[in-house]
């Protein structure tokens, strides 16, 4: 059983920067497995934010192409998210999930992260 | 991008009942349609993948269908853990896009 735990500021700033990471058990990151991020604005549906495969080149929502980073690291069993220069629009619960390679279903979620951007 | 459009959005059923619910893709997506459960302050919970492929552990009245660019989710004889918010999500190309929601209530 894959568990994965978000961690991470659950207030930032406008303008500032939303770092999240993401711890993985019960399985390498180097399983076979993408690993992304997924956000859920209060009331609001689901949206990807991105996701990448160890050692491989991320992919990102084009919504948010100029302010997202995806990375990963290995030795820790774990992948991040930042997201800079933050306002309102960004507030929301976080999720990040495994993906299945073959029909990049997310299969494995976080719990979720609640942050709020205010001031 | 692709379009993911659910019908209905919401609506409003027994105990017992069938329930379909549709997810129309913008264009063809082949069978990269994969479907998840949401319940109230919870991380959604994936169903179905490729269109019809119940995950392990999904109860067998839970069912996907597809026809061209029409994807249905049925469940066959709703249970009250089954009232929640289920998504369709496209995964024949990025940007990974998921419908809009359609939230299922007890009648």
């Amino acid at each position: 059983q894959v568990l994965l735990q978000e961690s991470g500021p659950g207030l930032v700033k406008p303008s500032e920067t939303l770092s999240l990471t993401c711890r993985v058990s019960g399985d390498s990151i180097r399983s076979g497995h993408y690993w992304g991020w997924i956000r859920q604005p209060p009331g609001k549906g689901l949206e990807w934010i991105g996701h990448i495969y160890p050692g491989g080149s991320p992919y990102h929502n084009p919504s948010l192409e100029t302010r997202v980073s995806i990375s990963v690291d290995s030795s820790k069993n774990q992948f991040s998210l930042k997201l800079i220069s933050v306002t309102a629009a960004d507030t929301a619960v976080y999720y990040c999930a495994s993906i299945g390679q073959k029909e990049l279903d997310f299969d494995y979620w976080g719990q979720g992260s609640v942050v709020t951007v205010s001031s | 991008d692709i379009q993911m459009t659910q019908s209905p959005s919401s609506l409003s059923a027994s105990v017992g009942d069938r329930v379909t619910i549709t997810c129309r893709a913008s264009q063809s997506i082949s069978s990269f349609l994969n479907w998840y459960q949401q319940k109230p302050g919870k991380a959604p919970k994936l169903l179905i993948s490729a269109a019809s492929n119940l995950q392990s552990g999904v109860p067998s009245r839970f069912s996907g269908s597809e026809s061209g660019t029409d994807f249905t989710l049925t469940i066959s004889s709703l249970q009250p853990e089954d009232f929640a918010t289920y998504y369709c999500q496209q995964s024949y190309r990025t940007p990974l896009t998921f419908g809009g929601g359609t939230k299922v209530e007890i009648k």
